[in-house]
């Protein structure tokens, strides 16, 4: 069965500061699609990037990268030089995508508190 | 443009009584899904549609149930509130399967749904 942990419950930084959340998945199927959503305070998930697994390429936009290495079945998530607005919960998901389904898993989340 | 929208946002119940939640979107999207969000415990995926008149059990089913008879609507139906089901509901559509390149969920601003 698939599944997504975030061990990292809740981190708090100092603005400008970097800061990595990590994201460990697991699955059975060799073809499988991972992602990150962002809920600022305001309360609504806004999709952040998506990855299928025959991909390992790092990605980087603007201040946000993404590490995925199948190896550590790890998909995790850094933010440079952070900041306030950033602050959010962070959900890490996964779907095995078989034919025709789509069973899109979230992780717990990770609270991220960016200190001005 | 609307996206997805929920109706009720909040909604205080008696044990037992009985409501519906909708989601309606009008993004003409395939695949359409309702999640729970408690403290602690992340996004659960509790039941989900592949198409109109499809539906299919997630992780957290009992005590739900969910009509897709129009494509743009989506129904999460509770039968007999208990207090366990006290959560923050999200629902979300989505256009492509993640296996067709596509995953990325759009989601609504989220129903507060208490149990007395």
């Amino acid at each position: 069965a698939q599944k997504v942990t975030q061990a990292q419950t809740e981190i708090s930084v100092v603005e400008k500061e970097d800061v990595t959340l990590d994201c460990v998945y697991e699955t059975r199927d060799t073809t499988y699609y991972l992602f990150w959503y962002k809920q600022p305070p305001s309360g609504e998930l806004v999709f952040l990037i998506r990855r299928n697994s025959f991909d390992e390429q790092n990605e980087i936009s603007g201040r946000y990268s993404w590490n995925f290495q199948k190896s550590t079945s790890s998909f995790n998530f850094t933010i440079t030089a952070s900041q306030v607005v950033d602050s959010a919960v962070y959900f890490c998901a996964l779907s095995e995508a078989p034919v025709r389904d789509d069973k899109i898993i979230f992780g717990k989340g990770t609270r991220l508190h960016i200190l001005p | 443009n609307a996206g997805v929208t929920q109706t009720p946002k909040f909604r205080v119940l008696k044990t037992g009584q009985s409501m519906t939640l909708l989601c309606a979107q009008d993004m003409n999207h395939e695949y359409m899904y309702w999640y729970r969000q408690d403290p602690g415990m992340g996004l659960r995926l509790i039941h989900y549609s592949v198409g109109e008149g499809t539906t299919a059990k997630g992780e957290v089913p009992d005590g739900y149930n969910v009509s897709r008879l129009k494509k743009q609507n989506f129904l999460l139906g509770l039968e007999s509130a208990a207090p366990s089901q006290t959560s923050v509901y999200f629902c979300a559509s989505s256009f492509r399967l993640a296996g067709d390149g596509g995953g990325e969920l759009f989601f609504g601003e989220g129903s507060r749904l208490t149990v007395l």
